[in-house]
């Protein structure tokens, strides 16, 4: 079972909609969470670190749920240019040596 | 300008014909990492580096080397490239192993 989880979509919405994706992660002593974001053939690039009490950055919010193992990613206002792939990642667990573990992927498209 | 930087960004060799792919990191992490991507697989950790010194393996090492012998520098050397290694590697780097990684532009390889 991989380490985290996350649906493929693709979640097509229109512009200005509210979506939201979740993730799981499997290993309960995973310290740090994140979300990247990636375009079609570039490199990831860190959207937000994921905390305990959630955090918000204008138009994204990440929650973090230990007891349940999940993590989520609230987009609102939803625009053009946030069709990409959201990567969700866990790391830190000692007992999987800190390797960084990434989720497949979610893909969003956003249309006029 | 902080970064990574991997090179080449594009080989398209041979089986068998050893490879290094480089990666230099201007912002004195001491966390390094190479992942290699391919569709439906996600990102997967092949190896990472705590330090100097001090490296270890990811989820899929089987067939690459790596080195730490700087802070800086965090080469991925392929001995005898075979075709199941094209793919899309990406280096990264974090000030520590808990924190959002900053990730190269992406080496696109090709084996025949």
């Amino acid at each position: 079972r991989k380490e985290v989880e996350q649906d493929p979509g693709p979640f097509n919405v229109p512009e200005g909609a509210t979506v939201a994706f979740n993730c799981t992660y499997s290993n309960s002593a995973s310290q740090s969470f994140f979300w990247y974001r990636q375009d079609c053939r570039k490199e990831p690039k860190l959207l937000m670190s994921v905390y305990s009490s959630g955090n918000e950055d204008g138009r994204f919010t990440a929650q973090l749920n230990r007891a349940s193992q999940y993590i989520s990613l609230l987009i609102r206002d939803s625009k053009l240019s946030d069709s990409a792939t959201y990567l969700c990642v866990s790391s830190g667990a000692v007992n999987s040596g800190y390797a960084l573990n990434f989720g497949k992927g979610t893909s969003l498209l956003v249309t006029p | 300008e902080a970064q990574v930087t991997q090179n080449p960004r594009y080989l398209i060799t041979v089986t068998g014909k050893k490879l290094t792919v480089t990666c230099s990191q201007n912002m004195n992490h001491e966390y390094m990492s190479w992942y290699r991507q391919d569709p439906g697989l996600g990102l997967r950790q092949i190896y990472y580096s705590m330090n100097v010194e001090a490296t270890d393996k990811g989820d899929v090492p089987e067939g690459y080397k790596v080195s730490r012998k700087e802070k800086r520098n965090f080469p991925l050397i392929l001995e005898s490239p075979s075709p199941n290694q094209t793919s899309l590697y990406f280096c990264a780097s974090s000030l520590y192993v808990r924190q959002p990684q900053h990730f190269g532009d992406g080496t696109r390889l090709s084996i025949l």
